[in-house]
């Protein structure tokens, strides 16, 4: 069954340390891929996307994700986090329905 | 407006009732999805409309929820005979297109309490 895993439930950080969320897929075919963020009491927001092109993705606030097509992975990282950055990630795919799988979510509590 | 707008944001209701819950995609939009978030999951997706109709409404878990967007723009999910596992946050999303490429906007999401 198509699937889309995030291997961490809760990972706790403190500040300036590195970060990296795993998630990994089990569609064949053409996927595109996502992070969301859920900041408390907030809204999903996109943090980035992949369609195609270059495998190392940028998104906002100085998160990447890197498109191992061999791995079905699509890892979420920050070199250096913040407080701020406290939050729920989730991952998503779309193939081709038109229909979004989302992970299960990690949260990400950073300590100040 | 400025955002996708859900109302009502908080639902209490008893098992066996019946609820309507509202979403106001951004303008323009004419792609909406629903999607459902249980507790300690990910959304998870119900229906998606491109204009009026439903494209695709797989994601439903049975035929006592149903969706409508009879103009293209505000839409209704229904729920009968209402469940206390219904109890979750229900999202909505709008897209400026339908397809895998738009970005989807989610709306802050009704929690739906069903005692």
């Amino acid at each position: 069954a198509q699937s889309v895993s995030q291997h961490n439930h809760h990972v706790i950080l403190s500040e300036a340390a590195s970060l990296e969320l795993g998630c990994n897929y089990s569609y064949g075919g053409t996927v595109n891929l996502f992070w969301y963020v859920q900041y408390p009491g907030q809204h999903l927001q996109l943090l980035l996307k992949y369609f195609s092109g270059d495998p190392l993705v940028k998104g906002i606030k100085g998160f990447e994700a890197e498109f191992i097509k061999s791995k079905f992975s699509f890892n979420l990282r920050k070199p250096s986090v913040q407080w701020s950055d406290t939050a729920e990630y989730f991952c998503a795919v779309t193939s081709n329905n038109n229909d979004m799988r989302f992970g299960a979510g990690t949260r990400l509590t950073v300590k100040p | 407006g400025a955002g996708v707008s859900q109302t009502p944001s908080n639902k209490v209701t008893e098992k066996g009732k019946y609820v309507e819950l509202r979403c106001d995609p951004i303008s323009g939009h004419t792609a909406l999805y629903w999607y459902r978030q249980s507790l300690g999951q990910g959304p998870e997706f119900l229906i998606y409309f491109q204009g009026t109709g439903a494209a695709d409404d797989s994601g439903l878990p049975n035929d006592r929820f149903f969706a409508v967007r009879p103009e293209g723009s505000v839409s209704t999910l229904k729920i009968q005979r209402t469940e206390r596992g219904d109890s979750a946050v229900y999202l909505c999303a709008s897209s400026q297109g339908g397809g895998l490429f738009n970005e989807q906007f989610f709306g802050p999401g009704t929690r739906l309490t069903v005692l």
